[in-house]
């Protein structure tokens, strides 16, 4: 699986739109992009992955650079719960497939 | 909510103690993936089954085992417990069919500790 780079912790003011970015400068063609956040101590949760096209469901949007090497998860009206440590993961989609965390970014959501 | 079970929440043990840790999948998802979660090597995989079978090994210690029986549910049995055991445990299940996105949804963990 590529290797992801992540910022290690970032801060959004309540109400403003969140915009996490990583990089994954060796995903190969056939990897997906997934996101996870964990919210203190809570399993992870699932918020969106992406392939080429940007995408967005009722939690986030992902924004995949045309060359594959960079992502941005936005979160656009960011609210207190959403503080949580973000982790980009990139690995191939098809079957069953582990998931190999990084540091992940610390998300942390102001009032 | 996940639709992923996890027993028991919180366990308290004496290290040489043997403990066995459960997990429900969600309804209809094949595969089940068990993760530990320790404060100095953060999130790694332990082992995943699919139907029953075990498919992919990562980090896991001999002292560790699990399977999955055939009503998919799963356990992870750690023995021989050492202080460095002490970590939440997760266990997340995906349908695993190919062509599908296959995320993996993830339980409450179970939180070991080892004194």
């Amino acid at each position: 699986d590529a290797k992801t780079t992540q910022p290690t912790s970032m801060d959004c003011a309540e109400g403003r739109a969140a915009n996490l970015p990583c990089n994954h400068s060796t995903i190969s063609g056939n990897e997906y992009v997934y996101w996870y956040r964990q919210i203190h101590s809570q399993g992870p949760q699932y918020i969106i992955h992406g392939l080429k096209n940007n995408e967005t469901n009722e939690m986030a949007s992902l924004i995949i650079t045309e060359d594959r090497k960079s992502s941005t998860l936005i979160l656009p009206h960011a609210t207190l719960r959403d503080t949580a440590v973000y982790y980009c993961i990139v690995r191939v989609g098809g079957g069953a497939q582990k998931l190999v965390f990084g540091q992940g970014t610390r998300l942390t959501i102001n009032p | 909510d996940s639709g992923v079970t996890q027993t028991p929440k919180h366990l308290i043990t004496a290290t040489g103690q043997r403990v066995t840790l459960r997990c429900s999948p969600r309804s209809g998802d094949l595969s089940v993936y068990w993760y530990q979660q320790s404060l100095d090597q953060g999130l790694q995989f332990l082992i995943q089954y699919y139907n029953g079978e075990e498919r992919a090994k990562g980090n896991i210690l001999e002292r560790f085992s699990a399977q999955q029986f055939p009503d998919l549910h799963s356990e992870l049995n750690l023995s021989s417990l050492e202080l460095g055991d002490s970590a939440l445990y997760f266990c997340a299940s995906s349908v695993a069919v190919s062509g599908r996105s296959n995320e993996q949804f993830f339980g409450p963990g179970t939180r070991l500790t080892v004194l």
